[in-house]
């Protein structure tokens, strides 16, 4: 199993362009995440799912988008790029109820916007 | 509101022990999550707790106080390959703390 494989590595965005951050898990988990997380600090919920065709907001939603049409991908857009956006970007994936499951991180996507 | 509080840093000597608290004030809980975060790299996982008390893993035990919204992360016998992040995180709305950066030095 490759677990939770995310792409790109790195990525440099100039203002007010717009791209696809890929998540993928061959884990057949129900659940999966994406989280941002700024320099020295914590993990920040964006949105997440909970199985194909079903997604909800996190904390911090605004300025992106998911969509989730199969249990393996979970792609995350960003449509018009802001410097707020710079970040390293996380997707994780989980099995169980209710956020209550280990889960597992991809390596993270490095976000640069200039 | 929602509020998780740790130390932002801890240092300690190799063959120590440490204790990394957490404390939260949410306004929903079903349990508490530990993270490890190597600089550079995703977390991983290291513990659960949903009921009260101390739960042991080789090295690492954590503990929960539900009433006093209190967890801690203890390591015992502290090894270079210590030195990472660690993060609480509490369910049910997946709030992060900030993360507790511990350096082992020998």
């Amino acid at each position: 199993n490759a677990g939770v494989t995310q792409t790109p590595k790195f990525r440099i965005l100039k203002i007010g362009q717009s791209m696809t951050l890929q998540c993928a898990q061959d884990m057949n988990h129900n659940y999966m995440y994406w989280y941002r997380q700024d320099p020295g600090m914590g993990l920040k919920l964006i949105y997440y799912s909970v199985g194909a065709g079903i997604t909800d907001k996190g904390e911090v939603p605004n300025g992106y988008n998911v969509s989730r049409s199969t249990t393996e991908d979970f792609p995350l857009r960003l449509e018009l790029a802001a410097p707020s956006q710079t970040s390293v970007y996380f997707c994780a994936s989980s099995s169980g109820l209710a956020h209550q499951e280990t889960q597992y991180f991809g390596p993270g996507t490095r976000l640069l916007v200039l | 509101g929602q509020n998780i509080d740790q130390p932002t840093e801890m240092t300690a000597t190799e063959g120590a022990i440490v204790q990394i608290n957490c404390t939260y004030q949410t306004s929903g809980f079903n349990g508490l999550f530990w993270y490890q975060q190597h600089a550079g790299e995703a977390p991983t996982f290291l513990s659960y707790n949903v009921l009260d008390g101390l739960e042991e893993k080789g090295r690492f035990s954590s503990f929960l106080s539900r009433s006093k919204g209190y967890s801690y992360l203890l390591l015992k016998e502290l090894q270079m390959k210590d030195s990472a992040s660690y993060l609480c995180a509490v369910t049910d709305k997946l709030i992060f703390g900030t993360g507790t950066r511990l350096q082992v030095f020998p």
